[in-house]
């Protein structure tokens, strides 16, 4: 079946960099967007940004450009969230999420477990 | 940037009730329009896409409706496990995506 799996819980220092990754199975890798979305403590979701694993490309929510930076590796079909310059408010959930086929438009539907990321001095 | 503003912020209903969820976008998204549930400790769950169409595996109680910037999640007839956390969100704007703030569903 589709899956998604994270990487572990992570906790960092200010200013540091946290990198999360999503490993995808179940389907063809190349063939689907990912999505990374997170959710502070208690708030919303918040999309961060899409992946195309088809050839790497990448658009960024603009609250994240900059700062946010997502790669894929092929032959292990894992996605990777890099994200920079860490500060208290980027205590979070971070979730990956499949998207819809290359070339279309639709919503999420499958999600990672999770992950939580911890910044704290 | 799309704004999705969702009403209200928290509704009350009894089980084997109505409930109906609003989601209003701030400029046309046509019909480029997703739901999800959440309950705690999950990750979200996508119900419709498409506006109108349900998810895979998800019940008939659901569905979804509107075009443009006005939609609605009815859930036809409240059973204990669907009171949770329902999000709205855009795709029009591709390739960015929006989110709704959320509207609570609690039992009364």
């Amino acid at each position: 079946q589709v899956q998604l799996v994270q990487s572990g819980a992570e906790v960092k220092k200010p200013g540091a960099s946290v990198k999360v990754s999503c490993k995808t199975s179940g389907y063809t890798f190349t063939t689907y967007y990912i999505h990374w979305v997170r959710q502070a403590p208690g708030q919303g979701l918040e999309w961060m940004g899409i992946f195309n694993p088809n050839g790497g490309r990448q658009s960024y929510a603009p609250n994240f450009q900059g700062r946010v930076t997502m790669t894929r590796d092929t032959s292990t079909t894992t996605v990777y969230m890099e994200l920079s310059s860490l500060r208290s408010e980027d205590t979070a959930m971070y979730y990956c999420a499949r998207g819809s086929v290359t070339g279309t438009r639709d919503g999420l539907d499958v999600w990672g477990q999770g992950t939580t990321v911890t910044v704290s001095s | 940037e799309i704004v999705m503003t969702q009403s209200p912020a928290t509704l009350s209903v009894s089980p084997g009730e109505r409930a109906t969820l609003s989601c209003r976008a701030s400029q046309s998204v046509d019909g480029n329009l997703a739901w999800y549930q959440q309950k705690p400790g999950q990750a979200p769950r996508l119900l419709i896409y498409g506006a109108s169409t349900r998810a895979t595996g998800i019940p008939a109680r659901f569905s979804g409706s509107g075009s443009g910037t006005d939609f609605t999640l009815t859930i036809s007839s409240l059973q204990s496990e669907d009171f949770a956390v329902y999000y709205c969100q855009q795709y029009n704007k591709w390739p960015l995506y929006t989110f709704g703030q959320g509207t609570k569903l609690e039992i009364k």
